[in-house]
């Protein structure tokens, strides 16, 4: 069963910051919050994962509230090609991945 | 990153048949999955392959229908055997690297007959 709650679509326009929440109320200690996303017919790509604090690589930033129930992931200016379904995946490691339904993100030009 | 590639791209077949898809890593990992995307719809995952053990198969997916190897670090195939129509899925290997971040290849997508 999935243990995260993402809304279904969202849109986004061209160069502002796309921001998908997400739900895990039920997270567990050991929990990482990975984000994962499906570009049309492509395998998922990985994006950012962590466990309290707050991450930032060079596709994205995460940000996990202080009560780890929800979580943030933010893609600073996005472009047409960040337009994909991005999953919120709970997990004590990358070795146990549940993709639940995720968020169908379209940027708009 | 680990660079992930998977054959065939494609295939048609015919129901009663049976299809392998081989999955080939530019590195050695020690974790390979197998995950199943069905048409419109999320990953479920299949089977985790380790090199030198069984694999693990997840509730719904059985050994006899698709079974696995993992003959080395770089390489697993998976077999989708007695194909039926309702097989018919985007076929997904991953591997795990060092970073807990797990790679995906591009997919084999099968359609049944």
């Amino acid at each position: 069963d999935a243990k995260t709650t993402q809304p279904t679509s969202m849109d986004c326009a061209e160069g502002r910051a796309a921001n998908l929440p997400c739900n895990h109320s039920t997270i567990s200690g050991n929990e990482y919050v990975y984000w994962y996303r499906q570009i049309h017919s492509q395998g998922p790509q990985y994006i950012i994962h962590g466990l309290k604090n707050n991450e930032t690589n060079e596709m994205a930033s995460l940000i996990i509230t202080e009560d780890r129930k929800s979580s943030t992931l933010i893609l600073p200016h996005a472009t047409l090609r960040d337009t994909a379904v991005y999953y919120c995946i709970l997990s004590a490691g990358a070795n146990n991945l549940f993709f639940g339904t995720g968020t169908r993100l379209t940027v708009i030009p | 990153s680990a660079v992930i590639s998977q054959k065939p791209s494609r295939d048609i077949c015919q129901r009663g048949t049976s299809l392998t898809i081989q999955c080939q890593v530019d590195s050695q990992v020690t974790m390979m999955f197998w995950y199943r995307q069905q048409p419109g719809q999320s990953l479920t995952l299949i089977a985790t392959a380790n090199q030198g053990s069984e694999a693990t198969y997840e509730s719904g997916f059985v050994i006899d229908k698709f079974p696995i190897s993992r003959p080395n670090l770089t390489f697993s195939t998976l077999t989708v055997s007695n194909m039926s129509p309702e097989d018919s899925s985007i076929y997904l290997c991953s591997v795990e690297d060092t970073s807990y971040e797990q790679y995906f290849g591009p997919g084999t997508r099968l359609t049944v007959t």
